[in-house]
């Protein structure tokens, strides 16, 4: 069966500190992958996706970048944190056009 | 670009009601639907997926529907549970050229009182 992990699950950085966040995909070949942010009171928006290896779309002009070094890992960076970076990031897959799941998250705050 | 709304935004319920969540989307050409449940602090649990060319689907107490012509989705849930209390989110999917991307509302926060 797949599984997504996601780590790790809360972080406290100070602002103008780097980031790094970890997403791997179990038990699926060449899934798309999706990095996600949630902030208070606001629905999910899409940051960046990936329909392969070095393969990145940005969504939204940001502060973050996304790489993907392996098929089934998708890395989100930042070089400094601003406070505005705070928030719920979310990493997902799907195979194709089909089901998307997702990981259960990281808390980032930004102090 | 794809924009979608959920009503009501918050829902409280007694225990054995049954309850309908509304979803609508603004671009009908999506491949399919998705139903997620959030509980607080957690990640999305898939619900219910619908195909653009199926008009519902069932998994347990729920069922969901998709009018992609006018498009609407509802959630049907039936005899609600104090379990159940959590945000419901839908999701239309689209291309975004040759990519598959997954649109969301604020969702609905149904709360169900024992």
């Amino acid at each position: 069966s797949q599984t997504i992990h996601q780590w790790p699950a809360t972080l406290v950085q100070p602002v103008g500190s780097p980031l790094s966040l970890e997403c791997t995909v179990e038990g699926t070949s060449n899934p798309n992958l999706y990095w996600y942010r949630q902030a208070a009171g606001r629905g999910l928006q899409l940051l960046f996706y990936s329909v392969g290896i070095g393969q990145i779309s940005s969504e939204v002009p940001q502060n973050l970048s996304a790489s993907r070094p392996q098929d089934r890992q998708f890395i989100l960076s930042s070089k400094k944190l601003l406070l505005s970076d705070s928030g719920f990031y979310l990493c997902a897959w799907a195979r194709g056009t089909t089901e998307a799941f997702f990981g259960q998250g990281t808390r980032l705050t930004v102090v | 670009k794809q924009e979608v709304t959920q009503i009501p935004a918050a829902l409280s319920v007694p225990e054995g009601e049954n309850l309908v969540l509304n979803c609508s989307f603004t671009d009908s050409a999506i491949y399919n639907l998705q139903w997620f449940r959030q509980d607080p602090g957690k990640g999305l649990t898939s619900l219910l997926l619908i195909q653009s060319s199926q008009r519902e689907q069932t998994s347990g107490r729920l069922n969901a529907s998709l009018d992609k012509s006018s498009g609407r989705s509802t959630l049907y849930i039936a005899a609600s549970q104090p379990g159940d209390s959590a945000t419901y989110l839908c999701s239309p999917s689209n291309s975004g050229g040759s990519n598959y991307k997954l649109t969301f509302g604020k969702g609905t926060l149904l709360t169900v009182n024992p």
